[in-house]
């Protein structure tokens, strides 16, 4: 069955870097595109980066371009989110969730990492 | 920019029918946003119900279904069970690979 675990969570201060990484199992990593959302404190859902099967292409939703850096190792099934000058807004759950590709969708998603920037 | 909108809550009695709705702030969803609807408990990863508009997930019971609602999306509960009290969130693909996320809609049943 499709699994996919997320890790690397913690607390960072204001300005800090942090990674996290979602191990996939259970399906073809490398043939799938993978997304990251996230989830404030008592917010909705945020999408926040999505990289191609490949990893040809990223792309970034607006509030963490040029900050986050979303990439994969299809040799190790493993997606990860690189995070720099992080901020108390970046404050969040974390999920990564696989992409369904011609049906535009997000189908498997893991059970979440937290990350809480503060001094 | 441009803000997906969803009713912020919803109350259904137990048996009942409602329709949740996703929309645009400027302009129309269509079926090329490929909408999806997602369900969340508290504590909880979301779920997917609902992809490309109207077809439903593995495993989702067929209360659940959706549509097009003239210039939105929607997503109708039908027989809601107090197990459907959850939030949902409609998800719209955007082009040039970004996607966005509704408010959510915060369902109670009761």
């Amino acid at each position: 069955q499709v699994q996919l675990v997320e890790s690397g969570g913690g607390v960072v201060q204001p300005g800090g870097s942090l990674r996290l990484s979602c191990a996939a199992s259970g399906f073809t990593f490398s043939s799938y595109g993978m997304h990251w959302v996230r989830q404030a404190p008592g917010k909705g859902l945020e999408w926040v980066a999505y990289i191609q099967f490949d990893g040809t292409n990223q792309y970034y939703a607006d509030s963490v371009k040029g900050r986050f850096t979303i990439s994969r190792d299809n040799s190790k099934n493993t997606l990860y989110v690189q995070m720099n000058s992080l901020r108390a807004e970046d404050t969040a759950v974390y999920y990564c969730a696989r992409h369904r590709g011609s049906k535009l969708y997000l189908d498997y998603w893991g059970q979440g990492a937290l990350v809480t920037v503060s001094s | 920019q441009t803000v997906v909108t969803q009713e912020p809550s919803f109350s259904v009695s137990p048996g009942g029918t409602v329709t949740l709705t996703c929309g645009l702030s400027s302009g129309s969803v269509s079926t090329s946003s490929y909408p999806s609807w997602y369900q969340q408990t508290p504590g909880q990863p979301p779920r997917t119900l609902i992809y490309n508009t109207n077809n439903r997930s593995s495993g989702v019971p067929d209360r659940f279904s959706g549509s097009m609602l003239g210039n939105k999306a929607g997503l109708t509960i039908t027989g809601a069970q107090a197990d459907d009290e959850s939030d949902y969130y409609c998800g719209l693909y955007m082009g040039s690979g970004i996607w966005v996320f509704g408010g959510g809609t915060k369902l109670t049943v009761l």
